[in-house]
């Protein structure tokens, strides 16, 4: 059983398009995360939740929003792609929001073309 | 605001060297630190951490020790294998709500 799981693993789109991904986990923590990758593998919060309440919103564009329709779940949604939206884009999951054990998905790679 | 700078890579190394990266960080308080591993086309996965000043985290043959006075957590390894090749991130979490704050990476090589 895979504790965090990311779906889709690879996602090419076209600019302009909206797109969604999805994340779980089951481990039973109550915070989960979505960081992003960039091409030179520099890795930056853009979201926590913690049980279904949004903690951490990093300055990222209001393009991309977050919906957790219960502590299991983070999916993350993102309008109108841009080029420099292309990254590899983890969730994360930890116990709590002091927890220091984060648990990573294997990673979505997105490609806007 | 917290942040970790790490040694820029790519770190070419042969099979049985001894391994450093060096990182160091700037964090109000008393910061936990870690050393994660992403292995290539995988997530991230805990290597090692230490909680408190002086701590030594070890696993896998890797070690660091949390040096406050340095403010440092060198990862140290006696004897690479190739199979250790992948990027290696240190990060740090203050107490709280904040996320990890993660260096820049280093990516390491390691020749048969």
């Amino acid at each position: 059983d895979t504790a965090v799981s990311q779906t889709p693993k690879y996602l090419v789109t076209q600019m302009g398009n909206d797109k969604s991904i999805k994340c779980e986990q089951n481990l039973g923590h109550d915070t989960m995360y979505w960081y992003k990758q960039d091409s030179k593998k520099f890795l930056k919060i853009m979201f926590s939740y913690n049980n279904k309440e949004l903690i951490i919103n990093e300055t990222v564009p209001n393009r991309f929003s977050p919906k957790s329709p219960d502590k299991a779940h983070l999916n993350l949604h993102i309008n109108s792609l841009e080029l420099g939206d292309s990254a590899v884009y983890f969730c994360a999951s930890s116990q709590d929001l002091v927890g220091y054990g984060y648990t990573f998905g294997s990673g979505t790679r997105l490609t806007v073309v | 605001g917290n942040s970790v700078t790490q040694m820029e890579g790519p770190v070419t190394l042969s099979e049985e060297a001894f391994l450093t990266i060096n990182c160091t960080y700037t964090a109000t308080g008393y910061p936990s630190l870690f050393w994660y591993v992403q292995y290539p086309g995988e997530g991230l996965q805990l290597l090692l951490k230490a909680t408190k000043a002086d701590d030594k985290g070890s696993n896998k043959g890797f070690e660091a020790t949390y040096r406050k006075e340095t403010t440092s957590f060198h990862l140290e390894k006696g004897s690479v294998q190739v199979s250790d090749s992948a990027v290696y991130f240190c990060a740090l979490k203050s107490g709280g709500a904040d996320g990890l704050t993660f260096g820049k990476g280093t990516h390491l090589i390691i020749q048969p």
